[in-house]
């Protein structure tokens, strides 16, 4: 079975600092991770995805992850917020075994403070 | 390129009352899945079809039908609505890759039931 955890409902970062969203996974096969973001109103759109090659991975928007099969973590993070990343953003799991079904976490909604 | 396309973007119904949330997608994915997203959850899975003519059920199927006769469409069945039915609802494809490709997400319908 897959899950994933995220800490924290609501981050808020003033402009310009540093953005770190948290993501923990719990998996029973190697997973493929994922992050999504939501802007207000529109459907979800992808940010990056871990699929078992380099374990630091870059998505659009100046967003990165890093893979930690230690920690189980896959935390997202961004060095300087822009007002733009004003959003909802999810992690999600899916197991590594050819199903296709993903599993979302509960979302961190983030704000940014001018 | 239209992608994943949701019909209703919005709908209120009364309680008792049926509908069709309809999903069509155009870039011959076969594997497609209904969420639902409720403030605090994340999204859940609803159900889900890795082909035509073959369906199963998410972690909340309670009270939907799906149905899947062509590789491109999708639709949701709601055939008495409740109030808990009142939430967003998204339909997502993904193209075969293992489990390593991405989602693509519709942009939603939003469902009020009074």
């Amino acid at each position: 079975a897959q899950s994933v955890t995220q800490l924290g409902s609501h981050v808020s970062v003033s402009e310009g600092a540093l953005v770190l969203l948290r993501c923990n996974y719990s998996s029973s096969v190697p997973p493929y991770l994922f992050w999504y973001v939501q802007y207000p109103n529109q459907g979800l759109q992808l940010l990056l995805k871990y699929t078992s090659a380099a374990t630091l991975v870059k998505g659009i928007n100046g967003f990165e992850a890093e893979f930690k099969k230690s920690e189980t973590s896959f935390h997202l993070t961004k060095p300087s917020a822009h007002m733009s990343d004003a959003a909802e953003y999810f992690c999600a799991v899916r197991g590594g075994t050819g199903a296709n079904n993903l599993f979302f976490g509960t979302g961190t909604r983030l704000t940014v403070i001018p | 390129n239209a992608g994943v396309t949701q019909t209703p973007k919005f709908q209120v119904l009364k309680t008792g009352q049926s509908m069709t949330l309809q999903c069509a997608q155009d870039m011959n994915h076969e594997y497609m899945s209904w969420y639902r997203q409720d403030p605090g959850m994340g999204l859940r899975l609803i159900h889900y079809s890795v082909g035509a003519g073959i369906t199963d059920q998410g972690e909340v199927p309670n009270g939907y039908n799906v149905s899947r006769s062509t590789t491109e469409d999708f639709p949701l069945r709601l055939l008495s609505a409740a109030p808990s039915q009142t939430s967003v609802y998204f339909c997502a494809s993904s193209p075969p890759g293992q489990g390593r490709t991405e989602a693509f997400f519709g942009q939603g319908t939003r469902l009020t039931v009074v």
